[in-house]
């Protein structure tokens, strides 16, 4: 079974710094997705940033971008630029690649934007 | 915007009762989930489906059962609701291994 972990409950970060979130897990397998999930207030989930295991170049999306490093089972966040928009909880992913896949989810980083 | 409604939105209940949720989406889509949402615990997969009347369990089913008869529907019950079973309810759909979400449902079950 997979399991993914993230071990920083709540972060806090100044406005406009940069902030990294952490996320391991733990898999057998080789072919996989890696995603990343916001959850403002508001309680809907947003996808962040998704990452194919096969893919060696990290993932970025604006001010959004990984750190995957697949040996290591490491799976970590950075966001750059931090604006009080991005307040949230923030859950790490992981599904296995092909047909259906149930999707493991970390247990989430509040993370709080201070002006 | 995958579509994805839920209802009721919020449902205060009472420990021993029926309760039914409903997921429907509009892009027939195959895979469908129901997820619960508790603090320190993320969320944990209740139960899904990867066709219409074909379903099967996740992690924290004990308690719940699901139906879909439709593509565009999947329904979650609580046969008789306790208080453990107070949470916040996301139905998902699943596509090229990514999840969509529901709004979600707020369950206070008293």
């Amino acid at each position: 079974a997979q399991t993914v972990t993230q071990s920083q409950p709540e972060m806090s970060v100044q406005e406009a710094e940069t902030v990294t979130l952490s996320c391991t897990y733990d898999t057998s397998e080789n072919n996989y997705y890696l995603f990343w999930y916001k959850q403002p207030p508001s309680r809907q989930m947003i996808l962040v940033i998704r990452q194919e295991a096969y893919k060696q170049q990290n993932a970025t999306e604006n001010r959004f971008s990984v750190n995957f490093q697949k040996a290591a089972k490491s799976f970590s966040l950075k966001i750059s630029d931090s604006q009080l928009g991005d307040t949230a909880m923030y859950f790490c992913a992981f599904t296995l690649s092909g047909g259906y896949q149930k999707v493991t989810f970390g247990t989430g980083t509040k993370l709080q934007v201070i002006p | 915007d995958a579509g994805i409604t839920q209802s009721p939105r919020h449902k205060v209940t009472e420990t021993g009762t029926p309760v039914t949720l409903r997921c429907h989406q509009t892009e027939n889509h195959r895979y469908m989930y129901w997820y619960r949402q508790d603090p320190g615990h993320g969320l944990r997969l209740i139960h899904y489906s990867y066709g219409v009347k074909d379903t099967d369990k996740g992690e924290v089913s004990d308690g719940y059962s699901v139906s879909r008869s439709k593509t565009e529907d999947f329904l979650l019950t609580l046969e008789s609701a306790t208080s453990s079973q107070t949470s916040v309810y996301f139905c998902a759909i699943s596509v090229a291994g990514e999840q969509f979400f529901g709004p979600g449902t707020r369950l206070t079950v008293l």
